[in-house]
C-alpha cells in the first residue's frame, strides 16, 4: 500500500521560510516523478512543483518559481519543498503526490502552512 | 497559460446520471484526469487519461473528451458520490493545470 506522509507545516510570518518533507513507503520511489499540490482554505487544487525520478529536472508554477525549491533524496524515499519569502497567498494545505505520467495516483493527507503575522 | 473551466455546482437526483464538464482550448488533444474530493479528505483519482478507471473505482464513473470539452459521467448516482470534482491536464508551458472544481450535490 502506498503511503505518503507530509510534515513540516505550521505558522510562519510573511517573508519567512519553511521546509516541507514527505516520506514515501510502499512504492518504488526512485521510479516516479513526485509533485507538490496545494489547496488554499475553501479553494481548489493548485499544482505547485514536480521533480523527475533522478532529481535532474524540476518544474514550478509561475508564482513560486524563484521562491520555492523542490528536491528529493531517493536513499531516504523522501521529497522536500523548501519555501522562502512566504506570502499570505501561500497559505494552504500542501499535498505530497505521486506523479504517474501527468496525473496524481497517490496523495498524502496534507500539511497546513499558514502565513500570517 | 492554459485554463480549465468547470461549473461551480451540479445537482443530480439520487439514482440519476450526472455529467460534469471541463472546458479548455482544444482539450480533446490532451489527456484529462479527474479527482474526487470529499470534505476534509485528500483528493482521490477517479479517471485518468480521459476514460481509464483506477482499481477500486466503480464502473459507474466514465469519461469522454473531444473538441473543447471533457466530461465526467457518473451513472446511478449515489449519496456517497457527493463531493467536489476536479479535472486536470498537463500542459507543456503551464505545468499541471486544475480546473476550479465542481461541487456535486445529490438530491
Amino acid at each position: 500500500e502506498v503511503q505518503l506522509v507530509e510534515s513540516g507545516g505550521g505558522l510562519v510570518q510573511p517573508g519567512g521560510s519553511l521546509r516541507l518533507s514527505c516520506a514515501a513507503s510502499g512504492i518504488a520511489f526512485r521510479t516516479y516523478w513526485m509533485s507538490w499540490v496545494r489547496q488554499a482554505p475553501g479553494k481548489g487544487l493548485e499544482w505547485v512543483a514536480n521533480i523527475k525520478e533522478d532529481g535532474n529536472e524540476k518544474l514550478y508554477m509561475d508564482s513560486v518559481r524563484g521562491r520555492f525549491t523542490i528536491s528529493r533524496d531517493n536513499a531516504k524515499n523522501s521529497v522536500y519543498l523548501q519555501m522562502n519569502s512566504l506570502r499570505a497567498e501561500d497559505t494552504a494545505v500542501y499535498y505530497c503526490a505521486r506523479d504517474s505520467g501527468g496525473y496524481v495516483d497517490s496523495w498524502g493527507q496534507g500539511t497546513l502552512v499558514t502565513v500570517s503575522s | 497559460s492554459y485554463e480549465l473551466i468547470q461549473p461551480l455546482s451540479v445537482s443530480v437526483a439520487l439514482g440519476q446520471t450526472a455529467g460534469l464538464s471541463c472546458g479548455g482550448n482544444n482539450i480533446g488533444n490532451k489527456n484529462v484526469h479527474w479527482y474526487q474530493q470529499k470534505p476534509g479528505q485528500a483528493p482521490v483519482l477517479v479517471l485518468y487519461r480521459d476514460t481509464n478507471r483506477p482499481s477500486g473505482i466503480p464502473e459507474r464513473f466514465s469519461g469522454s473528451n473531444s473538441g473543447n470539452t471533457a466530461t465526467l459521467t457518473i451513472s446511478r448516482t449515489q449519496a456517497g458520490d457527493e463531493a467536489d470534482y476536479y479535472c486536470q491536464v498537463w500542459d507543456s508551458s503551464s505545468g499541471g493545470v486544475f480546473g476550479g472544481g465542481t461541487k456535486l450535490t445529490v438530491l
